[in-house]
């Protein structure tokens, strides 16, 4: 089946420590992008990727850094520079990128909880 | 900027239905989108209006009014299994098409 898949789905962190979220997913979507999701607020766009090798940052993009070496693959890295980085994250993708009709396909997910 | 509002909570009954309301506000309006997220797990797609009017999609229906900002989220003969989270999103092209997304209307269904 296709689809996207995120891992840890659960990941404890301490401080200081960068961590590192995968993103794989076998739906040929070209666009690929990072959702945060708070409590109480909409989930807020981190990075988005249009193509390989080229990506972009969204809102709150300070703290965090990404790579697309590969269509199927969008790592997310929480670096210790992200001062409240326990959340759920949510990777997503699309056909082609924001254009059009298109449709997020989400993951699953990955908590992070820093300790 | 975008402003997107929408209740953070209803309560409805198995069998009955229930209308979620979503407002926004956004100079480059290219979309509404609704998704459904359980606790814990991935938002899933449900509708996308880019029209004035109604798109009915089984027990699902959404509703756009563009000169009000203004979309709903019909369901119909309720069921437990949709006791959920609700997720508004706008989609605007003054951003690069970015889709910006409310917080949410958690929905209980009860017997």
């Amino acid at each position: 089946d296709g689809g996207i898949t995120q891992s840890p789905k659960y990941l404890f962190r301490k401080e200081g420590q960068n961590v590192t979220l995968s993103c794989e997913q076998n739906l040929n979507h070209d666009a690929m992008y990072w959702y945060r999701q708070d409590p109480g607020q909409g989930l807020r766009l981190i990075y988005y990727s249009q193509i390989v090798n080229d990506f972009q940052k969204g809102d709150i993009a300070e703290g965090y850094s990404v790579s697309r070496e590969k269509k199927e693959s969008f790592p997310l890295t929480v670096t210790s520079a992200q001062k409240n980085p326990t959340a759920f994250y949510l990777c997503a993708s699309s056909i082609e990128g924001f254009s059009g009709a298109n449709v997020l396909t989400f993951g699953a997910g990955s908590r992070l909880t820093v300790l | 900027g975008q402003n997107i509002d929408q209740p953070t909570e209803m309560t409805a009954t198995e069998g009955a239905i229930v209308q979620i309301n979503c407002t926004y506000q956004t100079s480059g309006f290219n979309g509404l989108f609704w998704y459904q997220q359980h606790a814990g797990e991935a938002p899933t797609f449900l509708s996308y209006n880019v029209l004035d009017g109604l798109e009915e999609k089984g027990r699902f229906s959404s509703f756009l009014s563009r000169s009000k900002g203004y979309s709903y989220l019909l369901l119909k003969e309720l069921q437990m299994k949709d006791s959920a989270s609700y997720l508004c999103a706008v989609r605007d092209l003054n951003t690069g098409n970015q889709f910006y997304f409310g917080t949410g209307t958690s929905l209980t269904v009860i017997p």
